[in-house]
């Protein structure tokens, strides 16, 4: 079974301040690694993925997050962040090569970014 | 394309009132998945479809809920004698091969 853990319920920060959002994750196989990024009263978009290949994936919106196979993170980071950034952002997973199946998703953490 | 699409994106219902909600993917999408959201918890895996075929079912759905994917385009999902902790935000998204779906912007079901 898979299951995420988002350590953060809720993070301020101030405009133009860097930000890093947590996520661990437990699973017996290799997995599929996602942030999701949801604004209220909208439903879910993707910031970016890790399939394979390098371990820092780039994403949209100034994003990036780092696979950590030995510590099972995939922490999102952004070096400087906007007004615009204020929304939930979740974490998920899917086993790799999964045919598609289901994702497992975080709690979210919501980043509130202070002026 | 303007993406994957829900409809209706509110409804409030009485308790032991049936509801039907569609979700359109985005075209030649072939895997569509149904997830409910309830506040302050992430997306809880429902079911999901891959063409017509309703591939697996999570031990959420109960027997109240059914879904299908007649032609393999849009999706319903229909609830049936809802009771008040079916209120949640009911989210589809649809994909095509690889992992990482395109959600829709979600229904909101509040049942009084």
């Amino acid at each position: 079974a898979q299951s995420v853990t988002q350590l953060d319920s809720q993070v301020p920060v101030f405009e133009e301040a860097p930000v890093e959002l947590r996520c661990n994750y437990s699973s017996s196989v290799s997995v599929y690694l996602f942030w999701y990024v949801q604004y209220p009263n909208q439903g879910l978009q993707l910031l970016l993925k890790y399939l394979s290949g390098s371990t820092l994936v780039k994403g949209i919106n100034g994003f990036e997050a780092e696979f950590n196979k030995s510590q099972t993170s995939f922490h999102l980071r952004k070096p400087s962040v906007h007004i615009s950034d204020t929304a939930e952002y979740f974490c998920a997973v899917t086993p790799e090569g999964n045919t598609g199946n289901q994702f497992y998703f975080g709690t979210g953490t919501s980043l509130t970014v202070i002026p | 394309d303007t993406g994957v699409s829900q409809d209706p994106r509110h409804k409030i219902t009485k308790r032991g009132q049936n509801v039907t909600f569609r979700c359109d993917p985005i075209s030649e999408h072939n895997r569509l998945y149904w997830y409910r959201q309830t506040l302050g918890q992430g997306p809880e895996f429902l079911t999901y479809f891959q063409n017509e075929a309703q591939l697996e079912k999570s031990r959420l759905l109960s027997d109240r809920f059914s879904a299908e994917r007649p032609k393999g385009s849009f999706s319903t999902l229909e609830i049936q004698r809802t009771e008040q902790g079916d209120s949640a935000m009911y989210l589809c998204a649809s994909s095509f091969l690889g992992p990482g779906g395109f959600f829709g912007p979600g229904t909101r079901l509040t049942v009084l």
